[in-house]
């Protein structure tokens, strides 16, 4: 069975504060993601990663960065948090690049930036 | 990209037959997915369609018109637990396979 597993599922930072949502999947998966997840708008892509060391920028990257140093772990990084970050964070893996490959999502960080 | 639009609420009742649509408009269709998404958890995948027709699985299934750019999830035998939003990803030919989400249906089954 995936697992996926983020480091806090609430997170109260204050603007300005450099914050770090961590993310580990246990099935040496290939891909991982990170998504937002804002009411009346829906998921969307930050940032995902094929392969360790490496990064592509998803669609709203802005504000945003991730690492991957580890293939099993992919976290992103709020340099410096705002307001208009608050939101559901969401990370996801995905086995590798084929066409079936389904998505295995983890609980969420709800992140709450004052 | 994509445009995918789903409506946004939907309520039932316990034990009837509900039909989500999503449609969208792609241009180079590879594939939809369907995901449950219960209040304050992850996502999990339903189904996979990407040629024309019905997946049937248990009390789902999900059928797609890639002709139509629609797709329709279909819940039978409703029960209070399949109240959740559902939410439809699209996947097209651009170069990587990541599908774009569409906002989700928020299911509400009553007694």
């Amino acid at each position: 069975d995936v697992k996926v597993t983020q480091s806090s599922r609430y997170l109260v930072k204050r603007t300005g504060e450099k914050v770090f949502l961590e993310c580990v999947q246990d099935m040496d998966h290939e891909n991982m993601f990170w998504y937002r997840q804002d009411p009346g708008l829906g998921l969307r892509l930050i940032y995902f990663s094929y392969d360790v060391k490496m990064k592509e920028k998803g669609d709203i990257p802005e504000g945003y960065s991730v690492s991957r140093e580890k293939k099993e772990r992919f976290s992103l990084i709020l340099e410096s948090a705002s307001t208009n970050q608050t939101s559901m964070y969401l990370c996801a893996s995905s086995l590798e690049q084929g066409a079936r490959e389904t998505q295995y999502f983890g609980p969420g960080t709800r992140l709450l930036v004052l | 990209g994509q445009n995918i639009d789903q409506p946004t609420e939907m309520t039932a009742t316990e034990g009837a037959i509900v039909q989500i649509n999503c449609t969208y408009q792609t241009s180079g269709f590879n594939g939809l997915f369907w995901y449950q998404q219960h209040a304050g958890e992850a996502p999990t995948f339903l189904s996979y369609n990407v040629l024309d027709g019905l997946e049937e699985k248990g009390r789902f299934s999900s059928f797609l018109s890639r002709s139509k750019g629609y797709s329709y999830l279909l819940l039978k035998e409703l029960q209070m637990k399949d109240s959740a939003s559902y939410l439809c990803a699209v996947r097209d030919l651009g170069g990587s396979y990541i599908p774009t989400f569409g906002r989700g249906t928020s299911l509400i089954v009553h007694p």
